[in-house]
C-alpha cells in the first residue's frame, strides 16, 4: 500500500517565524508532489507543486524535494495568522492516482 | 470565473437509496477526480477521469460509480449507499501546461447515510 505520512500536529509557530511542514512517501516511483492548504470548513487549495529534486520558491512558500530520502517539505517564511490551516501533502506516482497525507494542522500565533 | 460546482452541498439519505452527486467545471479541464475526506484520514481518491469516456479507479472505489459523458461533468453515483459512505466529498478538476498544474476543488458535499 502506497503511503504518504505527515505529522498531524498541531504545529504552533509565532507570527513572523518560519513554519516547516514535512512529508514522507513510500513509493520510490513517485513523480509529482503537491502541497495544499485547507482552511477549516473549506475546500483544499493547491499552493505548491514540485517535480524535481531541490527547492522551488513561490512568494513566502518554498517546497523542498529529496527523492533519495523520499521526503518533501514546505517552508512558510514570515508566517502570518492567516496561514493557520491544515496543510496536505499529496503524491502522484506518474499515472493519475493521487495519494494524500492526513495533513498537518498549523497555528500561527499573533 | 473559474469554478467547480457540486450539488447537492448537503444530503441526508437512508441506506440503499440510490443517489447522484453532480460535479461540473467551466474551465475545459480534461482531468477530473472525486475524493472523500474523513477525520484523521485525509483525502482519499475514489475515481478519476483523464477525458471523456475515460475513467479509472482510485484508492477507494468500492460502492461508487462514475461517468464522464461530457467534458464538463463528472457525476458520482452511489447505487446503494451504506452508513460507511457518510463523508465529505470533493470533486476536483485539473490541467497541465508548461507553467505546471492548475487545479480547482469544488465546495464539497456533506453526505450522511442513515
Amino acid at each position: 500500500q502506497k503511503e504518504v505520512e505527515q505529522n498531524s500536529g498541531p504545529l504552533s509557530v509565532p507570527e513572523g517565524a518560519i513554519a516547516s511542514l514535512n512529508c514522507t512517501y513510500s513509493d520510490r516511483g513517485s513523480q509529482s508532489f503537491f502541497w495544499y492548504r485547507q482552511y477549516s470548513g473549506k475546500s483544499p487549495e493547491l499552493i505548491m507543486f514540485i517535480y524535481s529534486n531541490g527547492d522551488k520558491e513561490d512568494g513566502r512558500f518554498t517546497a523542498q524535494l529529496n527523492k533519495a530520502s523520499q521526503y518533501v517539505s514546505l517552508l512558510i517564511r514570515d508566517s502570518q495568522p492567516s496561514d493557520s490551516a491544515t496543510y496536505l501533502c499529496a503524491v502522484n506516482s506518474g499515472g493519475f492516482k493521487t495519494i494524500f497525507g492526513a495533513g498537518t494542522r498549523l497555528f500561527v500565533k499573533a | 470565473e473559474a469554478q467547480v460546482t457540486q450539488n447537492p452541498r448537503y444530503l441526508i439519505t437512508v441506506t440503499g437509496k440510490k443517489l447522484t452527486v453532480t460535479c461540473s467545471q467551466n474551465m475545459n479541464h480534461e482531468y477530473m477526480s472525486w475524493y472523500r475526506q474523513d477525520p484523521g484520514l485525509g483525502l482519499r481518491q475514489i475515481y478519476y477521469s483523464m477525458n471523456v469516456e475515460v475513467t479509472d479507479k482510485g484508492d477507494v472505489p468500492e460502492g461508487y460509480k462514475v461517468s464522464r459523458k461530457e467534458k464538463r461533468n463528472f457525476p458520482l453515483i452511489l447505487e446503494s449507499p451504506s452508513p460507511n459512505q457518510t463523508s465529505l466529498y470533493f470533486c476536483a478538476s485539473s490541467s497541465w501546461d508548461r507553467a505546471g498544474e492548475t487545479q480547482y476543488f469544488g465546495p464539497g458535499t456533506r453526505l450522511l447515510v442513515l
